[in-house]
């Protein structure tokens, strides 16, 4: 079975730029998160999606981010325009749906976003 | 608000030492605790997780963590650590009965093995 897949796995972009990345998450999860790791600092949530709702955004920095499941299967996030502070690595989860039960998270290899 | 906390960023063991990762843990309500490894270019790696039964925890690689109410720790912990061992370890925390099962992380902990 295919784990947590992102893409790209690099990204350089200059300041002012847009940049999507793109989670697919394991077939059959229902709970898509996004987190960040700011150099230096710890990871952080950013989001949560079950199926194609998002259930908890209030780690989302700005109104510069803009996150997307449609169709439940695969998520992108949207950075608008992209600043210094942004780079970072981005990393998907994913885990399994049933409510009062907390299964483990399963995560990508991250996308390493660097903004100039 | 829960929230945990790794003692040390850095920790360095000679190989076949005993491993210590140490996390405390801020939380308000019974937690679910989880350790992660990540490896060199890869992603987080789920090592164990506590979710309020057995307090020993055994995790794959070895490890194990025990949950320690009293003083709300739940440290990490291998016999004999191996060279590939080498990785960033971090510790995290989920609110029971939350509607979104975030994880909390700590800052992480490298652990370096010397030959």
């Amino acid at each position: 079975e295919a784990g947590v897949t992102q893409f790209p796995s690099h990204s350089v972009i200059e300041k002012g730029q847009t940049v999507t990345l793109r989670c697919d998450p394991i077939s059959g999860h229902d709970n898509l998160y996004w987190y960040r790791r700011v150099m230096g600092k710890e990871i952080k949530f950013l989001l949560h999606f079950v199926k194609e709702s998002k259930q908890d955004e209030s780690g989302m920095p700005n109104n510069r981010f803009l996150a997307e499941r449609t169709g439940g299967t695969y998520s992108t996030l949207k950075v608008q325009p992209a600043e210094l502070e942004d780079s970072g690595v981005y990393f998907c989860a994913s885990s399994q749906q049933l409510a009062g039960v907390v299964y483990e998270q399963y995560f990508g290899p991250g996308t390493r976003l660097t903004v100039t | 608000a829960q929230s945990v906390t790794q003692l040390g960023s850095h920790v360095s063991v000679s190989e076949g030492a005993l491993v210590l990762l140490r996390c405390n843990y801020s939380s308000s309500v019974p937690p679910y605790l989880f350790w992660y490894v990540q490896y060199p270019n890869q992603g987080l790696q789920l090592l164990l997780k506590y979710t309020s039964a057995a307090t020993l925890v055994k995790g794959i690689n070895g490890f194990e963590a025990e949950f320690k109410k009293s003083e709300t720790s739940f440290h990490l912990t291998k016999p004999s650590a191996h060279m590939s061992d080498a990785a960033e370890y971090f510790c995290a925390v989920i609110r029971s009965g939350a509607g979104s099962y975030q994880l909390t992380f700590g800052k992480g902990t490298k652990l370096s093995v010397i030959p």
